[in-house]
């Protein structure tokens, strides 16, 4: 079973800290993806990555950054949190060919006050 | 841009009945993908079903089954004996056969009643 992990469930943080999260896969995927959940606006993909070191801007890929240093391993950048950025956040992945399904993680729900 | 629409925020079924999920999206592509995923209440999102839009005939898994009307630009998820394990946020998804974006609708909550 393909296991895309998130490393928290729940965060808050403070306005104008610098956020991270985390989401590992165990599958060797060569697509990693981060998504933005919003009630009413279902998901909104923030940035993805086809390959180490390689990433692309999503649809709404402001005040945010990504990294991937390793091909399982893409990590989400708040440089600065701010309330606007209060949401829960979901990672995924897939194989190079995204006509295969995308395997999704649980979800971090992040407060920024 | 494409856009997918999901028109029902809510949907509510009695188990062991039917009920259908609606989703409109717009295109100019000919050729693309098309998803239904579930979201358990805290729970990971699964894919449930796939459409390729050159297959002419619907995809069925199990108790799933769509109603795709490629004229009509219509993607609807018909679920049979609803369980109560059915409960959840349905989204649409719509993928591009050249990129690696899907397209999200804001999703329906389906509420099944024992």
């Amino acid at each position: 079973d393909v296991k895309v992990t998130q490393s928290s469930r729940y965060l808050v943080k403070r306005t104008g800290e610098k956020v991270f999260l985390e989401c590992v896969q165990d599958m060797d995927h060569e697509n990693m993806f981060w998504y933005r959940q919003d009630p009413g606006l279902g998901l909104r993909l923030i940035y993805f990555s086809y390959d180490v070191k390689m990433k692309e801007k999503g649809d709404i890929p402001e005040g945010y950054s990504v990294s991937r240093e390793k091909k399982e391993r893409f990590s989400l950048i708040l440089e600065s949190a701010s309330t606007n950025q209060t949401s829960m956040y979901l990672c995924a992945s897939s194989l190079w060919d995204s006509t295969y399904e995308q395997y999704f993680g649980p979800g971090t729900r992040l407060t920024v006050t | 841009a494409q856009t997918v629409t999901q028109s029902q925020p809510e949907m509510s079924v009695q188990e062991a009945e039917t009920v259908t999920l609606s989703c409109t999206y717009d295109t100019s592509e000919s050729d693309y993908y098309l998803f239904w995923y579930k979201q358990p209440p805290s729970r990971q999102m699964i894919l449930v079903i796939r459409q390729e839009a050159y297959k002419q005939q619907n995809a069925t898994e199990n108790r799933f089954s769509v109603n795709f009307q490629k004229a009509a630009k219509s993607f609807s998820l018909k679920i049979s004996d609803s369980q109560l394990g059915d409960a959840a946020m349905y989204f649409c998804a719509y993928r591009t056969p050249y990129g690696n974006k899907l397209v999200f609708g804001a999703g329906t909550i389906l509420r099944v009643k024992s």
